[in-house]
């Protein structure tokens, strides 16, 4: 079974660079893409971008001037920078295989001073 | 951005009843390669979402054949034969045929 594991910082300050990491287990990152999807608290769901085990990436247009994705296939982890925050980007941050086909558990990421 | 809409916002059900979900799109999600990308997930209180449904009616692993997808073009269905409280939850549609992907509103699935 898939496994997907986000992990980094809680707490960051505006106007700078939030840093994730999903760790996958269970299979490997090669082949697929890979998901990061964000949901303010209390709200709906919102898809940040993706890459592709190759490096090939896609990004939301309404993020893309801020939203870096990349990948390390040797370690099987792919990573989000999201650089200029604001407190809109409070959110819990998923990572997610594909469409959403398997999920992390979510990290909630808080932009305050 | 296509615009998914769900209704109704909050469903009330009776254990063991019937539930039904719809969910429009402001465009056809007929994709070039003749598939329908749309996807179904369900997110119980303080979990992930998990998809039950992808590509209008395939039911992934593991999910109960009480929830079964329909529909096509703009016009789509999530519907649950006999809820069980298990199935609590907010309910989201999605489509990804078209960049980005985006969510419908959800729809709050609850026990009267």
């Amino acid at each position: 079974q898939v496994q997907l594991q986000e992990s980094g910082p809680g707490l960051v300050k505006p106007s700078e660079t939030l840093s994730l990491t999903c760790t996958v287990s269970g299979g490997s990152i090669s082949s697929y893409y890979w998901s990061w999807i964000r949901q303010p608290p209390g709200k709906g769901l919102e898809w940040i971008g993706y890459i592709y085990y190759s490096g090939s990436t896609n990004y939301n247009p309404s993020l893309k001037s801020r939203v870096t994705i990349s990948v390390d296939t040797s370690k099987n982890q792919f990573s989000l920078k999201l650089s200029s925050v604001t407190a809109a980007d409070t959110a819990v941050y998923y990572c997610a295989r594909g469409h959403g086909q398997y999920w992390g558990q979510g990290t909630l990421v808080t932009v305050s001073s | 951005d296509v615009v998914m809409t769900q209704s109704p916002l909050s469903l009330p059900v009776t254990l063991g009843q019937p539930a039904s979900i719809s969910c429009r799109s402001s465009q056809s999600l007929v994709y070039s390669d003749g598939n329908t990308y749309l996807n179904w997930f369900q997110q119980r209180p303080g979990q992930s979402p998990r998809r039950l449904i992808y590509k209008v009616s395939n039911r992934d692993s593991g999910v109960p054949d009480r929830f079964s997808g329909s529909g096509s073009g703009t016009d789509f269905t999530l519907k649950i034969s006999r809820v069980e409280a298990e199935d609590v939850g907010v309910y989201y549609c999605m489509q990804g045929t078209h960049w980005p992907p985006t969510f419908g509103g959800g729809t709050k699935v609850e026990i009267k």
